[in-house]
């Protein structure tokens, strides 16, 4: 089973719609958690940390559900410039290793 | 904020030959660098973890002697494909996490190197 597992969509959106995925992931002990944002062929960019009581950054709501071992991202309002893969990271222990998911893929049309 | 750059940002060469990829942090010092690969469509994969002036850490299933790094500064990791295969070609990604730094979202990413490998 890997260690973390994304649905890779893709999900195609119309610009101003809401948009949620989750992500799960397998080791319990899991620690820190993150969504990362990748455009194609470019690096991942940190898009926002998750924490236990969930937050929110601007139209992104990040939560955790540890009893279920999931987390999720939720999109409001779309642009056009959302059309990205967001990673889901995670970090099982002290050494700072992130171990990343395959990425969902969301797409928003005009 | 803290910048990592890469060099090559890419590179097709023929198989045999041996291809360096440069990753610098701009304006930090990083203790640790890490070397990360992604096949299409796949997640990123740690190959190894790069501690300035100790040995390179290496993931299982990575062949430390294929995959040659140095971290001879706080500044700059280079990692060496060496005899390279088709098999080799893939997206090459480094990050770095600045000196004192304890949190796992202070790891800075480079732009990545493509790696076509003929």
């Amino acid at each position: 089973r890997k260690e973390v597992e994304q649905d890779p969509g893709p999900f195609n959106v119309p610009e101003g719609a809401t948009v949620a995925f989750n992500c799960t992931y397998s080791n319990s002990a899991s620690q820190s958690f993150f969504w990362y944002r990748q455009d194609c062929r470019k690096e991942p960019k940190l898009l926002m940390s998750v924490y236990s009581s969930g937050n929110e950054d601007g139209r992104f709501t990040a939560q955790l559900n540890r009893a279920s071992q999931y987390i999720s991202l939720l999109i409001r309002d779309s642009k056009l410039s959302d059309s990205a893969t967001y990673l889901c990271v995670v970090v099982t222990s002290n050494d700072y290793k992130l171990s990343f998911g395959a990425g969902t893929t969301v797409t928003v049309r005009a | 904020g803290a910048v990592v750059s890469q060099h090559p940002s890419w590179v097709i060469c023929k198989s045999g030959t041996s291809v360096k990829i440069e990753c610098r942090s701009l304006d930090f010092q990083a203790t640790t660098m890490f070397w990360y690969r992604q096949f299409p469509k796949q997640s990123l994969m740690l190959m190894a973890t790069s501690n300035e002036g100790s040995k390179a850490t290496y993931e299982q299933g990575v062949e430390k002697d294929k995959f040659l790094i140095n971290h001879a500064s706080l500044t700059l990791s280079t990692l060496t494909v060496t005899s390279a295969h088709p098999e080799d070609s893939s997206f090459y990604i480094c990050s770095a996490s600045e000196v004192g730094t304890r949190n796992t979202d202070t790891q800075y990413f480079g732009p990545g190197t493509r790696l076509t490998v003929l």
